[in-house]
């Protein structure tokens, strides 16, 4: 089974400040990691992803996220937030050795950044 | 196209009626998903198609429910009989599946369904 959690409906960050939106999964084997943004009246769209390698992944529009195995989370990460970053952000896992190709998202975080 | 198609982007109709929305994915793509996002609720898995193979409908809520993909392309989702609780955002994603790839989803921008 598989399942991932973000632990808060909203992040509020004011303009220029870093922001950490959260995410903790749980898989039976290795993690595949992505990150997803949502804007108003919009799909979702592909941010980043954790397949192997190094730890730190880099995405679109300045974000990143960190794989932490210990702790099971992938944390979605920016140095400067803008306004123009204020959407609903996705976290979903997908078990790589489970055979399935379904991944499983969580409830997502409103992200909202005050000028 | 350049992207995932959906239609129509909004639906109202009446309970009890049925109604069928689309999704035209990206060319080449073999992997097709459905999922619904409901207020506060995330993305909730209906139907999964890849290539030929037999769809896993291990999402839909319920029999009122069903999807078809006809030419491991363009797919239909029907909902019989709608009911209020069938209110949502049906959203259609596509990927390179098995045959390439690693995972990640394409979206389409949703069918909005309300049922009064």
């Amino acid at each position: 089974a598989q399942s991932v959690a973000q632990p808060e409906d909203q992040v509020n960050v004011a303009e220029g400040n870093p922001l950490t939106v959260k995410c903790t999964y749980s898989v039976s084997g290795n993690p595949y990691l992505f990150w997803y943004v949502q804007y108003p009246n919009r799909g979702l769209q592909f941010l980043l992803k954790y397949i192997t390698g190094d730890n730190l992944v880099k995405g679109s529009y300045g974000f990143e996220a960190e794989f932490n195995k210990s702790q099971t989370s992938f944390h979605l990460k920016k140095p400067s937030a803008l306004v123009s970053d204020s959407a609903l952000y996705f976290c979903a896992v997908r078990d790589e050795s489970g055979g399935s190709y379904i991944p499983t998202f969580g409830r997502g975080t409103s992200l909202i950044v005050h000028p | 196209g350049a992207g995932v198609s959906q239609s129509p982007s909004n639906k109202v109709t009446e309970k009890g009626k049925d109604v069928e929305l689309r999704c035209d994915p990206i060319s080449g793509h073999t992997a097709l998903y459905w999922y619904r996002q409901s207020l506060g609720q995330g993305l909730e898995f209906l139907i999964y198609f890849q290539g030929n193979s037999a769809p896993d409908k291990s999402g839909l809520p319920s029999d009122r429910f069903s999807a078809e993909r006809t030419g491991g392309s363009v797919s239909t989702l029907t909902i019989q009989r709608t009911q209020q609780e069938d209110s949502a955002v049906y959203l259609c994603a596509s990927s390179l599946g098995v045959t390439g790839g690693t995972g990640e989803l394409f979206f389409g921008e949703g069918s909005r369904l309300t049922v009064l």
